[in-house]
């Protein structure tokens, strides 16, 4: 695609269900990035595929988070039992190389996701 | 702990004055120093990649330096549409994350 798309843009949930995010990157990279933004903050690392294969989830916050992208192009990010603390803007972002490369990471929109 | 620090939090220009931002970093081992624009309820925007102290570049007004503990995001005559949130982030050896700092929101007065 053109960019990197996700959905949905907003998602409100009550304490305690499970949410899946979606993240649509750019058709041809193989490198694939979650990120949490709080309002006011830069971007926080969650953690990033090459392809299918997940090197680093060293920021997932907790065991409720989870991600995968099992066919390496479409990715999910799954928050169980979510809780108020949750509550942000998940970003996605890709770029066109593999581990050890130099490349740009292009960012999608977001999804915000309010916990009640 | 890779770190990085951006300053001012806050600056308000007017229309034809020009600035610098500064990002301070540590790092072991940088790979890459990333400058973004973020405008507000959009994911952040690319803007420049600099990779050894030394090292500029330019796009437009903007101008980006590189030296070994810091970089400057120098703004030439800004515009009001140059107004936004700019983001320095790191990359550093051996890792593919970026590590953002808070960033700068600029406000260019006409």
């Amino acid at each position: 695609g053109a960019g990197v798309s996700q959905s949905p843009r907003y998602k409100v949930t009550k304490r305690g269900q499970d949410v899946t995010l979606r993240c649509d990157p750019i058709s041809s990279h193989a490198t694939l990035y979650w990120y949490q933004q709080a309002l006011g903050q830069g971007p926080e690392f969650l953690t990033y595929f090459n392809y299918e294969a997940q090197p680093d989830k060293s920021g997932l916050p907790s065991d409720r988070f989870s991600a995968e992208r099992p066919e390496g192009s479409i990715s999910t990010l799954t928050i169980q039992r979510t809780e108020q603390r949750d509550s942000a803007m998940y970003r996605c972002a890709s770029s066109l190389g593999l581990a050890g490369s130099y490349n740009e990471q292009f960012f999608g929109p977001g999804t915000r996701l309010t916990v009640l | 702990e890779d770190q990085v620090t951006q300053s001012p939090e806050a600056l308000r220009l007017q229309e034809g004055e020009s600035s610098s931002l500064n990002c301070s970093y540590t790092v072991s081992g940088l790979r890459g120093l990333f400058w973004y624009r973020q405008d507000p309820g959009k994911g952040p925007e690319f803007l420049f990649t600099l990779y050894s102290a030394g090292e500029e570049k330019e796009k437009e007004r903007l101008k980006a330096t590189l030296t070994k503990k810091e970089s400057f995001l120098h703004i030439t005559a800004p515009k009001p549409e140059d107004s936004a949130t700019y983001l320095c982030a790191v990359q550093a050896g051996g890792a593919q994350k970026l590590v953002f700092g808070q960033g700068t929101r600029l406000t260019i007065n006409p």
